[in-house]
């Protein structure tokens, strides 16, 4: 069983168009996590729940709205792509918010043509 | 703010041999965890060790062990006996727990193993 799960691991796009990153952990964790990484490999944080809370937004654009339906799920929806949101999105999970440990998805590439 | 700071984006090390990968952060903190991740071709994020910082004691994982010097700012990984499969990306990276938990990473080191 997969313990961070991400869906779907490569997305090709337009520009212009909206996408959503899906990720579900099966960790029974109250935390969840959106890094990026971009074209250098440079890993950042971009938001972080707990229990459904939204407790981190790294001064992303609007553009991005991460909405989590249960704390087993926290999904990514982008509006309006651009070239520069092309990158690899990781999720990651941990047992609560103040943990020392997270867990990864296996990451979702975007590519927008 | 906290920094961390890999200075070398590249190394390579012949196959059985032993390598040292650098890293060091800034931080006010007293208490936080610091860890090395791996991340293969496949680009999955694997944990390769963690560190806590109250802990004087380094931590060891197999092949893996790690130089951490407090005063410093200093946490170093050494992987000995060098394997072709210990080749990836690298990445130091810092966490402070608390309610803004996150972990904020280095820019990674690619290592190679020549056989």
């Amino acid at each position: 069983d997969t313990a961070v799960s991400q869906t779907p691991k490569y997305l090709v796009t337009q520009m212009g168009n909206d996408k959503s990153i899906k990720c579900e952990q099966n960790l029974g964790h109250d935390t969840m996590y959106w890094y990026k990484q971009d074209s250098k490999k440079f890993l950042k944080i971009m938001f972080s729940y707990n229990n459904k809370e939204l407790i981190i937004n790294e001064t992303v654009p609007n553009r991005f709205s991460p909405k989590s339906p249960d704390k087993a799920h926290l999904n990514l929806h982008i509006n309006s792509l651009e070239l520069g949101d092309s990158a690899v999105y990781f999720c990651a999970s941990s047992q609560r918010l103040a943990a020392n440990e997270q867990f990864f998805g296996p990451g979702t590439r975007l590519t927008v043509l | 703010a906290q920094t961390v700071t890999q200075s070398q984006p590249e190394m390579s090390v012949q196959e059985a041999e032993t390598v040292t990968l650098s890293c060091t952060y800034d931080t006010s903190e007293s208490d936080y965890y610091l860890f090395w991740y791996k991340q293969p071709p496949s680009r999955q994020m694997i944990l390769v060790i963690r560190q806590e910082a109250y802990k004087q004691q380094n931590a060891t994982e197999n092949r893996f062990s790690v130089n951490f010097q407090k005063a410093a700012k200093s946490f170093s990984l050494k992987i000995s006996d060098s394997q072709l499969g210990d080749a990836a990306m690298y990445f130091c990276a810092y966490l402070v727990t608390g309610a803004n938990s996150k972990l904020t990473f280095g820019k990674g080191i690619t290592l190679s193993v020549r056989p």
